[in-house]
């Protein structure tokens, strides 16, 4: 079973910012923050992760909180393209598998 | 710097025939993973394989299914006697080294439909 929970479907308007929360209060101290997307019927594609610290790259930042219980995946500029199904997964080290919880779907309009 | 290849992308079956996915990592990755999309459903994991070797296969169905990675060529996700049930997106990851830190890239799946 995923251990995070996440809104089942968020809307933002195309040019804003998009901030899409992760509750994983399970969390252990070794287990990382991933995010992936997928957009429709496309494998999923990576976007960025993390284990204590703030993370950024071109695609998007992570802000994870510092009792490690819930991050938050910002998109700085959405567009049409960002419109995706959002999976925040947390894995641990020397675990291997992904486990998919059932995401946000990210709805970007003009 | 190609990223993962699938193929088929698209692959129709009738009940009872066999079906063969094929997986290339990317270019210096020598960790498989795959996972299955049924309609309307996430993603579950079904295996992981290094090259010549079955690393965890606790998400496999007992029956029908196998997968391999041999030495040379692409890993095969193979299903025998096809049922409509295994109609559904077939993903395949690598990752270059299986370490848990490590990123599993994915590629475009392939559509399986079994009539």
């Amino acid at each position: 079973d995923a251990k995070t929970t996440q809104p089942t479907s968020m809307d933002c308007a195309e040019g804003r910012a998009a901030n899409l929360p992760c509750n994983h209060s399970t969390i252990s101290g070794n287990e990382y923050v991933y995010w992936y997307r997928q957009i429709h019927s496309q494998g999923p594609q990576y976007i960025i992760h993390g284990l204590k610290n703030n993370e950024t790259n071109e695609m998007a930042s992570l802000i994870i909180t510092e009792d490690r219980k819930s991050s938050t995946l910002i998109l700085p500029h959405a567009t049409l393209r960002d419109t995706a199904v959002y999976y925040c997964i947390v894995r641990a080290l020397g675990f291997q598998k992904l486990v998919f919880g059932t995401g946000t779907r990210l709805l970007v309009s003009p | 710097n190609a990223g993962v290849m699938q193929n088929p992308r698209h692959l129709v079956r009738r009940r009872g025939q066999e079906a063969r996915l094929r997986c290339s990592p990317m270019k210096g990755h020598s960790h498989v993973y795959w996972y299955r999309q049924l309609p309307e459903e996430g993603l579950k994991f079904m295996v992981y394989l290094q090259k010549e070797n079955i690393i965890d296969e606790s998400g496999m169905p007992k029956e029908r299914f196998s997968a391999e990675f041999p030495k040379e060529g692409p890993s095969i996700l193979r299903i025998q006697q096809v049922v409509r049930g295994d109609s559904a997106a077939y993903f395949c990851a690598s990752s270059p080294r299986g370490e848990s830190t490590d990123t599993q890239y994915f590629g475009p799946g392939t559509r399986l439909t079994v009539l």
